[in-house]
């Protein structure tokens, strides 16, 4: 059974800093997903990673991918208070099924 | 392009009713999933529909559970006999035929069982 966890489950960092969210998954996938998830709403993609060694960036995120250690982070650049919200990774199992971490609740603080 | 779109987006059941939930997928596409979000907990997997078929109900809970996504209208999930560890965000995602690892995800239906 494929399990995704993740780390930190809570963050609280300062504006300004730089901070690393880690993905892990037990079993062999083709894909892995970024999403973020504002209170009370929906998820909202930011990443898709397909292969090995994959690097994403979108303004002060970046996203990579290391499918032999199956080991993604998301790493967070001069963080701005915008970017409080709970950061899921999920992995594809399969062709279609999505299994995701538990999630990492990101505050920042002015 | 309207998104995904699922009704109602809150839902407060007594023990013991019925709830449904219903979600339109994105136009074009063909393929529908059903996921569900305890409280501070990730999305869980629970079922994969294409038109009229059950593809994967390896989430779905085995009793008053159940799932469609007819030849016309929305995909239905339905839960009989409401129970309060039903409380939850359900989320309807849903893919195009080609390229199906694409998953767009609807706003999302809270249910509240009192």
């Amino acid at each position: 059974e494929l399990k995704v966890e993740q780390n930190p489950l809570f963050l609280s960092m300062q504006e300004g800093k730089n901070y690393t969210i880690y993905c892990n998954y037990s079993t062999t996938s083709d894909r892995l997903y970024w999403y973020r998830q504002d209170p009370g709403k929906s998820l909202e993609s930011l990443f898709v990673l397909l292969s090995n060694g994959a690097v994403k960036q979108e303004g002060r995120l970046m996203a990579s991918l290391d499918t032999k250690a199956r080991l993604s982070t998301l790493h967070i650049t001069a963080a701005v208070h915008d970017l409080s919200a709970t950061y899921f990774c999920a992995v594809l199992q399969g062709a279609q099924k999505l299994v995701f971490g538990q999630g990492t609740r990101l505050t920042i603080n002015p | 392009n309207a998104g995904v779109m699922q009704n109602p987006r809150h839902l407060v059941r007594r023990r013991g009713q019925e709830a449904r939930l219903r979600c339109s997928p994105m136009k074009g596409h063909s393929h529908v999933y059903w996921y569900r979000q305890l409280p501070e907990e990730g999305l869980k997997f629970m079922v994969y529909l294409q038109k009229e078929n059950i593809i994967d109900e390896s989430g779905m809970p085995k009793e008053r559970f159940s799932a469609e996504f007819p030849k016309e209208g929305p995909s239905i999930l339905r839960i009989q006999q409401v129970v309060r560890g039903d409380s939850a965000a359900y989320f309807c995602a849903s893919s195009p035929p080609v390229r199906s690892y694409e998953q767009y995800f609807g706003p999302g239906t809270r249910l509240t069982v009192t």
